[in-house]
């Protein structure tokens, strides 16, 4: 059964970068794609971005200027990367499976951020 | 961006009613929809892809219609267990897009 865990600072000063890491397990992330979503406190959900095994990644136009998505497949992680943060980028980020490009049927805890000096 | 619009915002309603979301898409998306349920401070569960397919071990009380722009999601039967937010999501075109969000709620 595929599970996903988030890791990374819950802290993040701003202008700085978020950095945060996806490690799958019980199963292999050489298939599928593998997406990042946020959640502000108090406010719905949004998506950053999702790549696939080989690298090709697809991400938000709202965010595609600051945002990185990157695959490790030797290590069976992915990872985010936000630069210049600002406090409005303070949100729970869920990692997530994604089947043949659609919904998104395993997610990972989630990790709260939040972006202050 | 296809802007997803769900009604009401929040739904009251007791154990064993009847409830119906509805999701409005801004342009048509086909039958790329899913719907998830979200409680609080938990990761979203899918429950429905391709605006109709019950995801595996999702209770068959839950159920998703419609194709092109608007949508729902009905709970046949309300139990405790299903009072919770709940979004969702188009998948027809990037970038992939969410409701704002139905918070249903015990009456």
């Amino acid at each position: 059964q595929v599970q996903l865990q988030e890791s990374g600072p819950g802290l993040v000063k701003p202008s700085e970068t978020l950095s945060l890491t996806c490690t799958v397990s019980g199963g292999s992330i050489s298939s599928d794609y593998w997406s990042w979503i946020r959640q502000p406190p108090g406010k719905g959900l949004e998506w950053i971005g999702h790549i696939y095994y080989s690298g090709s990644a697809n991400y938000n136009p709202s965010l595609k200027s600051r945002v990185t998505i990157s695959i490790d497949t030797s290590k069976n992680q992915f990872s985010l990367k936000l630069n210049s943060v600002t406090a409005a980028d303070t949100a729970v980020y869920y990692c997530a499976r994604t089947i043949a490009v659609a919904s998104m049927d395993v997610w990972g805890k989630g990790t709260a951020v939040t972006v202050s000096s | 961006d296809i802007q997803m619009t769900q009604s009401p915002s929040t739904l009251s309603a007791s154990v064993g009613d009847r409830v119906t979301i509805t999701c409005r898409a801004s342009q048509s998306i086909s039958s790329w929809l899913a719907w998830y349920q979200q409680k609080p401070g938990k990761a979203p569960k899918l429950l429905i892809c391709k605006a109709s397919s019950l995801e595996s071990g999702v209770p068959s009380r839950f159920s998703g219609s419609g194709s092109g722009t608007e949508f729902t999601l009905t709970i046949s039967s309300l139990q405790p267990d299903d009072f919770a937010t709940y979004y969702c999501q188009q998948y027809n075109t990037y970038p992939y897009t969410f409701g704002q969000g139905t918070n249903l709620e015990i009456k």
